[in-house]
C-alpha cells in the first residue's frame, strides 16, 4: 500500500493567518490526491480533488498544489470556521490511503 | 439527493464478528463504487476497502485482508461490511462513503457513521 505522511501534525494559528499543510506519498500518485476537512463528531468534507481542483461550494481561500509525491493545502486567510482537522488521501490505485491528519487549532 | 443511511451502533465481544449495513438512495446504486472508512476514538481516518456495487468486486486494505468482507444487495441498494475476529482496537466509527461523481473519484458523500464497540 502507498503510505501517506502529513506535516505538521498540529498547527496553531490565528484568524487571518496564511496556513500551509504538506502531504507526502511514498511513491508517485500523479495528481490523484484529495484534501478533506473534518470537525469533531462530523463526517469529513471534501475540499480539493485531483490535487488542485476546488470542490463546488468550498471557499476560494482554500487551494491545493503539487504532483508526484509532494502536495500542499493552503488556506490563504484562516477563518474561525476553518479550525478543524485536515486529511489528505491518495486515490491513485485501489488502495485509497489517508494521511494521519493535521489539526489546526487556535493560537 | 444522495443519502447513505447506516445501521445502528453495535457492542461486540472480542473474537466476535460485526456486520454493518449502508442503504443508498437518491442515485443509481450500481453506478458508483462504495468505500468503507473507519475512525477510532480520537484517531485519524483509516481506509478499509472498496466495493463495486455493479459486479460485487472488492479491494481491501492489506491490514484487513482475511478479516473483512464487503458485499452488496442490488435489490435493496445496500452494501455491507463484515469484520471478523474483533479485538478492542477495532472499536471505532465505521463509515460507508461514495465517490463524488463519475468524474471525481474522491469521496464526496458519507453515511452518518456506525459506532462499533468491542469490549468484554
Amino acid at each position: 500500500d502507498i503510505q501517506m505522511t502529513q506535516s505538521p501534525s498540529t498547527l496553531s494559528a490565528s484568524v487571518g493567518d496564511r496556513v500551509t499543510i504538506t502531504c507526502r506519498a511514498s511513491q508517485s500518485i500523479s495528481s490523484w490526491l484529495a484534501w478533506y476537512q473534518q470537525k469533531p463528531g462530523k463526517a469529513p468534507k471534501l475540499l480539493i480533488y485531483k490535487a488542485s481542483s476546488l470542490e463546488s461550494g468550498v471557499p476560494s481561500r482554500f487551494s491545493g498544489s503539487g504532483s508526484g509525491t509532494e502536495f500542499t493545502l493552503t488556506i490563504s486567510s484562516l477563518q474561525p470556521d476553518d479550525f478543524a482537522t485536515y486529511y489528505c488521501q491518495q486515490y491513485n490505485s485501489y488502495s485509497f490511503t489517508f494521511g494521519p491528519g493535521t489539526k489546526v487549532d487556535i493560537k | 439527493q444522495v443519502q447513505l443511511v447506516q445501521s445502528g451502533a453495535e457492542v461486540k465481544k472480542p473474537g466476535a464478528s460485526v456486520k454493518v449495513s449502508c442503504k443508498a438512495s437518491g442515485y443509481t446504486f450500481t453506478s458508483y463504487y462504495m468505500h468503507w472508512v473507519r475512525q477510532a476514538p480520537g484517531q485519524g481516518l483509516e481506509w478499509m476497502g472498496i466495493i463495486n456495487p455493479s459486479g460485487g468486486s472488492t479491494s481491501y486494505a492489506q491490514k484487513f485482508q482475511g478479516r473483512v468482507t464487503m458485499t452488496r444487495d442490488t435489490s435493496t441498494s445496500t452494501v455491507y461490511m463484515e469484520l471478523s475476529s474483533l479485538r478492542s482496537e477495532d472499536t471505532a466509527v465505521y463509515y460507508c462513503a461514495r465517490v463524488m461523481s463519475l468524474a471525481v473519484a474522491a469521496i464526496g458523500y458519507w453515511g452518518q457513521g456506525t459506532l462499533v464497540t468491542v469490549s468484554s
